[in-house]
């Protein structure tokens, strides 16, 4: 099946640094590839989605110029955490759809997920 | 935006007994709907999806319905086991547009 990875799986911060969280798909490409926050014990909150070599599109109530996407190629999209703050601690998970060997899912394959705190 | 409600948001259940976690969605122009299972600190697996033009879908133990009349949808595990214990995430999805909108998600706890 498709594998999708991410790095860091986890990371710490002080706050006001930035913190960069990548997204790979490694045995398909990504056509499309979604950025989830999710806090503990609750649902995947879509922050946005992305389409190789275009502007993401955010979802209403998220800064786009505090979560910059960049999906730069069919295999990598990165979550860059502007101006960190404690508040921004959470557990951001990316997914990937896209092709492979002709085919197009409607599946997303989700990456392991990076821990973001602040202190 | 589309709108996704789950309940319950948690429920212990017998093993060997049956589980059934309710969804129901807001935009009639959704028309796939996956289910996904995610253990504790554990990215979200599919276990069972459904497209808007089937009733039900079965795997096994796994089984699914929509009433797209109603705009809601069901999953059901039938002879549940302790390895079934995660939480059960719904979503809908415009298979166009692509993006998932998902429930808040069930605990699903079963007893040995």
């Amino acid at each position: 099946g498709a594998v999708v990875s991410q790095h860091p799986s986890w990371v710490i911060c002080k706050s006001g640094t930035s913190v960069k969280i990548e997204c790979r798909s490694l045995d398909f490409q990504a056509t499309t590839m979604f950025w989830y926050r999710q806090f503990p014990k609750q649902s995947l909150m879509l922050m946005a989605t992305s389409n190789e070599g275009s502007k993401a599109t955010y979802e209403q109530g998220v800064e786009k110029d505090k979560f910059l996407i960049n999906h730069a190629s069919l295999t990598l999209s990165t979550l860059t955490v502007t101006s960190a703050h404690p508040e921004d601690s959470s557990f951001y998970i990316c997914s990937a759809r896209g092709n492979q060997a002709g085919g197009t899912y409607n599946e997303q394959f989700f990456g392991p997920g990076t821990r973001l705190t602040v202190l | 935006g589309e709108n996704v409600e789950q309940h319950p948001s948690t429920l212990s259940v017998q093993e060997g007994d049956s589980a059934v976690i309710k969804c129901t969605y807001s935009d009639s122009a959704s028309n796939y709907f996956p289910w996904y299972k995610q253990e504790l600190g554990k990215r979200p697996q599919l276990i069972i999806d459904i497209r808007s033009n089937v009733g039900e879908k079965k795997d096994q133990r796994i089984a699914v319905t929509l009433n797209k009349t109603a705009k809601h949808f069901s999953l059901h595990i039938t002879e549940t086991q302790p390895e079934d214990s995660a939480v059960y995430f719904c979503a809908a999805s415009i298979v166009v547009g692509n993006q998932f909108y998902f429930g808040t998600g069930t605990s699903l706890t079963v007893i040995p």
